[in-house]
């Protein structure tokens, strides 16, 4: 159980261009995910939290107008990152909270590569 | 955001030995101390966790063990083997909310 699926693995895009990221729980339903973002050998950080039905609440210093949060359902959040630039190039990913607790099941991450 | 602090922050152990790393924290109000086992290029994975009402938790090969007047909880990985190299994070949450915030990671290298 417990399960986070992303969407894609991989994305290499253009510079200036918007690219989606999916995060899905796929055997529970999450009212509350995260997106963070590690750099090579580096801790995660936390970008912002996606709450069901509500605004993403953002962490200081992360451009809320670049990094769209949208969590339309129980299941799926989804992050674009908007007119990407190489130095976005990261690995992102998502996290979803069992309601009863304060567990965080994690997704299996996305490269991006802006080019 | 990094509250935690991890140490030491790589570790080389023999096949078979035992790997120690630990996790200081500073939210005293805080009931719930995780670790999570990364390897490389993959979502971190919870591990084991422990809530400060017990002083140690094992499962399998792992133990966690709380030490709430040192504000330390640490991790034992006793029989390490190679399959157990990754990097390793402790987190607590910031301002005493459900948000995590990482410390720096323990990589941890088992050679046969």
């Amino acid at each position: 159980g417990a399960v986070v699926s992303q969407h894609p693995s991989r994305v290499i895009c253009k510079s200036g261009t918007s690219v989606k990221i999916e995060c899905r729980s796929l055997d529970f339903q999450a009212t509350t995910m995260f997106w963070y973002r590690q750099f090579p050998k580096q801790s995660l950080m936390l970008m912002a939290t996606s709450n069901e039905g509500s605004k993403a609440t953002y962490e200081q210093g992360v451009e809320k107008d670049k990094f769209l949060i949208n969590h339309a359902s129980l299941t799926l959040s989804t992050l674009t990152v908007t007119s990407a630039h190489p130095e976005d190039s990261s690995f992102y990913i998502c996290s979803a909270r069992d309601h009863w607790g304060y567990e965080q099941y994690f997704g299996p991450g996305t490269r991006l590569t802006v080019t | 955001q990094q509250q935690v602090k991890q140490s030491p922050q790589s570790l080389i152990v023999q096949k078979g030995g035992i790997s120690i790393i630990n996790c200081a924290y500073e939210n005293t109000a805080f009931d719930y101390f995780p670790w999570y086992q990364q390897f490389p290029g993959k979502g971190p994975a919870l591990l084991i966790a422990i809530r400060p009402d017990v002083s140690e938790k094992k499962e399998g090969r792992f133990t966690i063990s709380f030490n709430k007047s040192a504000k330390q909880f640490s991790l034992h990985i006793m029989d390490s083997q190679p399959g157990d190299s990754a990097t390793y994070f402790c987190a607590e949450p910031p301002g005493g909310n459900n948000r995590l915030a990482f410390g720096k990671g323990n990589q941890v290298v088992v050679i046969p």
